[in-house]
């Protein structure tokens, strides 16, 4: 039982690349959220899925999108990667039988634009 | 619109000592409150949560915290530091108490640090 994984854990892009961040859980959860984390500014919400087919922007949506392939699966892609994007991403997941709010989260990939 | 203040960027104890990290909110109605953990290079996990079930919450590893409507304030204690204790800490308000769909909002976190 992995809980909620993530790949890559690291990675290097230059300016203009573009990469896909894969999140995967395996709790049944409805919903999925992608979060970036940045120093003195707490985790903020990309997208989120609150079901498998649909996607909604959260804070900071803009340069992202995303993909909820299956009930299993959340992708997030960066089409063309910017310095500012430098940041530690989050998958989590949200259950129906758990208290509102009650999140999951997978361990991160780090993002390094340069 | 439903927010969060850590007071508090950094937090400095030694091991054996009482921790305090406060947060206070912001919220229309009686929010559903959070506190999370995120030890060095690590995911976030769940240490206590509030549903106003009890305003006094009791977490993992000794950790509580107590509601208090009042002061707007949901404070992170535990009576004795210990070094695995060292790590960040965010308080987290959901917008939406009733459903599972809801996002979490975070303060901007609490680094702890405890000496030996």
């Amino acid at each position: 039982n992995a809980g909620v994984t993530q790949t890559p854990k690291f990675q290097v892009l230059k300016t203009g690349q573009s990469m896909t961040l894969q999140c995967a859980q395996d709790m049944n959860h409805n919903s999925m959220y992608w979060y970036r984390q940045d120093p003195g500014m707490g985790l903020r919400l990309i997208y989120y899925s609150a079901s498998e087919g649909t996607t909604d922007k959260g804070e900071v949506p803009n340069g992202y999108n995303v993909s909820r392939l299956n009930k299993r699966e959340f992708s997030l892609r960066l089409e063309s990667a910017a310095p500012s994007q430098t940041s530690v991403y989050f998958c989590a997941t949200q259950g129906t039988g758990g208290l509102p709010g009650e999140q999951f989260f997978g361990p991160g990939t780090r993002l390094t634009v340069l | 619109a439903q927010s969060v203040t850590q007071l508090d960027s950094h937090v400095s104890v030694s091991e054996g000592t009482p921790v305090l990290l406060r947060c206070n909110y912001s919220s229309s109605y009686s929010p559903s409150l959070f506190w999370y953990v995120q030890h060095p290079n690590k995911g976030l996990q769940l240490l206590l949560k509030y549903t106003s079930a009890a305003t006094l919450v009791k977490g993992i590893n000794g950790f509580e915290a107590e509601f208090k409507k009042s002061e707007t304030s949901f404070h992170l204690t535990k009576p004795s530091a210990h070094m695995s204790d060292a790590a960040e800490y965010f308080c987290v308000v959901s917008d939406d108490r009733s459903s599972n769909t809801g996002k979490l909002i975070f303060g901007q976190g609490t680094t702890l640090q405890v000496k030996p």
